[in-house]
């Protein structure tokens, strides 16, 4: 169990579908990240979010649009993705920028 | 961004200590040093850090370099449950400020305890 909870767990997707990826943290985190796994690969840097502004964005393609609309949740909204980005999308929380991340299990997504 | 240097993969027999090697020698003076690991399926789980001293939790040790050029993650007695892909890691500041910082991650030691 972590105190990082993403929903959902699996998603399966078409190219021109919409959807959303959901993360949450009842820690008081102000802190949050989108990384994104491939199969056999470490976790690449997506998007940082500091008191619920965009802090960092590591050139992510505009078909992955990041949300904090709140300090306790961050959303990745999907849109038009590709077969490969199919992956495994982590989120992460951490008190402040420079304190170590606590990670969640991750949505596995597949794009068909 | 200071790169680090990991073997791909190790073995340890269960209830020996694990030695996990670490080289990073383009670390700057104000660069952390971290460890995570990544059990399969699971996300990455946070295990250690430190900058210049030795460092100790109920998790590991972590035994830095006096150059920080390396470091050394010492599990003291390794079970099943700690085979996963270790991940020895650099934070980088971003900025002059020191409020903004990023993780990378590299490709990690794969450390596999054997009965």
């Amino acid at each position: 169990d972590t105190e990082v909870t993403q929903t959902p767990k699996h998603l399966v997707m078409g190219m021109t579908n919409k959807k959303s990826l959901k993360c949450e943290q009842h820690m008081g985190h102000r802190a949050m990240y989108w990384y994104k796994q491939k199969a056999k690969k470490p976790p690449e840097l997506m998007f940082v979010y500091s008191y619920e502004k965009l802090s960092i964005n590591e050139s992510v393609p505009s078909r992955f649009s990041p949300e904090c609309p709140n300090s306790s949740l961050l959303n990745l909204h999907l849109h038009a993705l590709q077969p490969e980005d199919s992956a495994l999308y982590l989120c992460a929380s951490s008190g402040r920028l420079d304190s170590p991340l606590h990670f969640g299990n991750g949505t596995r997504l597949t794009v068909t | 961004d200071a790169k680090t240097t990991q073997p791909t993969s190790m073995d340890c027999a269960e209830g020996r200590a694990a030695n996990l090697p670490c080289n990073h020698s383009t670390i700057s003076g104000n660069e952390y040093v971290y460890w995570y690991r990544q059990i399969h399926s699971q996300g990455p789980q946070y295990i250690i850090h430190g900058l210049k001293n030795n460092e100790t939790n109920e998790m590991a040790s972590l035994i830095i370099t006096e150059d920080r050029k390396s470091s050394t993650l010492i599990l003291p007695h390794a079970t099943l449950r700690d085979t996963a892909v270790y991940y020895c890691i650099v934070r980088v500041a971003l900025g002059s400020g020191g409020s903004n910082y990023k993780l990378t991650f590299g490709k990690g030691t794969l450390l596999t305890v054997n009965p």
